[in-house]
């Protein structure tokens, strides 16, 4: 099965803190995403990489930076929290572009509330 | 600007009804396409993937694509009060490393 973990299911932050969203995947997935997901909106693409150290912009990347370091792991950045950053944030994970099955899966999610 | 569309609902269904769930999409270059169940509060889960026009069935789920027309649906026989959930139809974009993500279709199976 494959498992994608993140590193918090609720975290609360200050207006102006930096903040490290954490996801590590178990399957060698050579894709990862990051999107949120927001009442009324739907799910957002933030950010995703595709290879190590190798990132491309969603959707939505302002305020926003990612770092992947490792191929299991892909790290989510508030540079500077703002209270318009609250929202429910899920990683994914997926086999490499063109493969024969390309689904994504996620993981539990990090519901992030900043004051 | 590429889209997934679906109905918001909510759909309401009596336990043990067929519910049938459709989505459109605009991008014609899109070749994979998603159902995801996702329960308030928790995150997407996939429930199925369809590849090529026509029927694919897994227990009482059945995706249904025809890619003429852009229309992607997921039927659900013998509707369950579990089954009450919101359903999100997923398309991958033309360069196909992205999925483009409907609001999701709210559904509700009464007992």
């Amino acid at each position: 099965d494959v498992k994608v973990t993140q590193s918090s299911r609720y975290l609360v932050k200050r207006t102006g803190e930096k903040v490290f969203l954490e996801c590590v995947q178990d399957m060698d997935h050579e894709n990862m995403f990051w999107y949120r997901q927001d009442p009324g909106l739907g799910l957002r693409l933030i950010y995703f990489s595709y290879d190590v150290k190798m990132k491309e912009k969603g959707d939505i990347p302002e305020g926003y930076s990612v770092s992947r370091e490792k191929k299991e792991r892909f790290s989510l950045i508030l540079e500077s929290a703002s209270t318009n950053q609250t929202s429910m944030y899920l990683c994914a994970s997926s086999p490499p572009t063109g493969s024969v099955l390309y689904e994504q899966y996620f993981g539990p999610g990090t519901r992030l509330t900043v004051t | 600007q590429k889209e997934v569309e679906q109905n918001s609902g909510p759909l309401s269904v009596p336990e043990g009804a067929i519910a049938s769930l459709n989505c459109t999409y605009s991008d014609r270059g899109s070749q994979s396409f998603f159902w995801y169940r996702q329960y308030s509060g928790k995150s997407p889960e996939l429930i199925m993937s369809i590849y090529s026009n026509g029927d694919k069935e897994d227990g009482r789920f059945t995706a249904q694509l025809n890619k003429a027309s852009q229309y992607v649906s997921l039927l659900i026989r013998d509707s369950q009060p579990s089954d009450s959930a919101t359903y999100l139809c997923a398309v991958n974009d033309q360069a196909g490393t992205a999925l483009i993500f409907g609001k999701g279709t709210t559904l509700s199976v009464s007992s």
